[in-house]
């Protein structure tokens, strides 16, 4: 069974930084490219990055790049985010989740869904 | 920029179909996801490749694709399907883009 269980949110000022965790079990987790989702207080879902398998490609959401950093230890079946510079309107829950890709011998490679979720933590930016 | 349009709510009677559309571009939605979040829990992957359902998820729980909307039907609707529901479409260039989610009211 996969389990992702997220850690590392809590209360910071505006401009500070934190650093979330997410260990990852039940899976192949080198074989797998990773994401965060975050969710704002009574919004909706929104991604903020995602990791190829090896670490070695990384994408970011507009409202995020330049701030944030995403990485992997796949010696530890470990998911980071590194969030500097961070804002009012980055409070949200932030999820780890597992991407999936399936292979159509018609179509070639199909758009990738995400089939597990963690429990996600919570980050609040606030003085 | 990319945009998935859905109604913020739909209201239906137990026992009752419902049906929650989410609309975008042609080529994006012909492959969208779909996620259920009840209140308080995690997002959970109820429709994936437009059509196709995980293991686990009820039969009840449907995809279908037409033109440029996508929409996820749920039959004989329970009181447990109460929840928000929310599509998602991937493309190289967009990455990753979520509608804005439905809420499901089971009245």
């Amino acid at each position: 069974e996969v389990h992702l269980v997220e850690s590392g949110g809590g209360l910071v000022q505006p401009g500070g930084s934190l650093r979330l965790s997410c260990a990852a079990s039940g899976f192949t987790f080198s074989s797998s490219p990773m994401s965060w989702v975050r969710q704002a207080p009574g919004r909706g879902l929104e991604w903020v990055s995602a990791i190829s398998e090896s670490g070695d490609s990384t994408y970011y959401a507009d409202s995020v790049k330049g701030r944030f950093t995403i990485s992997r230890e796949n010696s530890k079946n470990t998911l980071y985010l590194q969030m500097n510079g961070l804002r009012a309107d980055d409070t949200a829950v932030y999820y780890c989740a597992k991407e999936r890709r399936d292979y159509d011998i018609l179509t070639g490679w199909l758009p990738p869904y995400f089939d597990d979720w963690g429990q996600g933590t919570l980050v609040t930016v606030s003085s | 920029s990319y945009e998935l349009t859905q109604p913020p709510s739909v209201s239906v009677s137990p026992g009752q179909t419902a049906s929650v559309t989410c609309s975008g571009d042609t080529l994006g939605v012909k492959y969208t996801s779909w996620y259920q979040q009840r209140p308080g829990q995690s997002p959970v992957l109820v429709i994936y490749e437009g059509t196709k359902r995980p293991s686990g998820i009820p039969e009840r729980f449907s995809g279908s694709i037409s033109g440029s909307t996508a929409t996820l039907t749920i039959s004989e609707t329970q009181g447990v399907d109460e929840a928000d529901y929310y599509c998602q479409a991937w493309d190289s260039t967009i990455n990753w883009v979520f509608g804005g989610g439905t809420k499901l009211t089971v009245l």
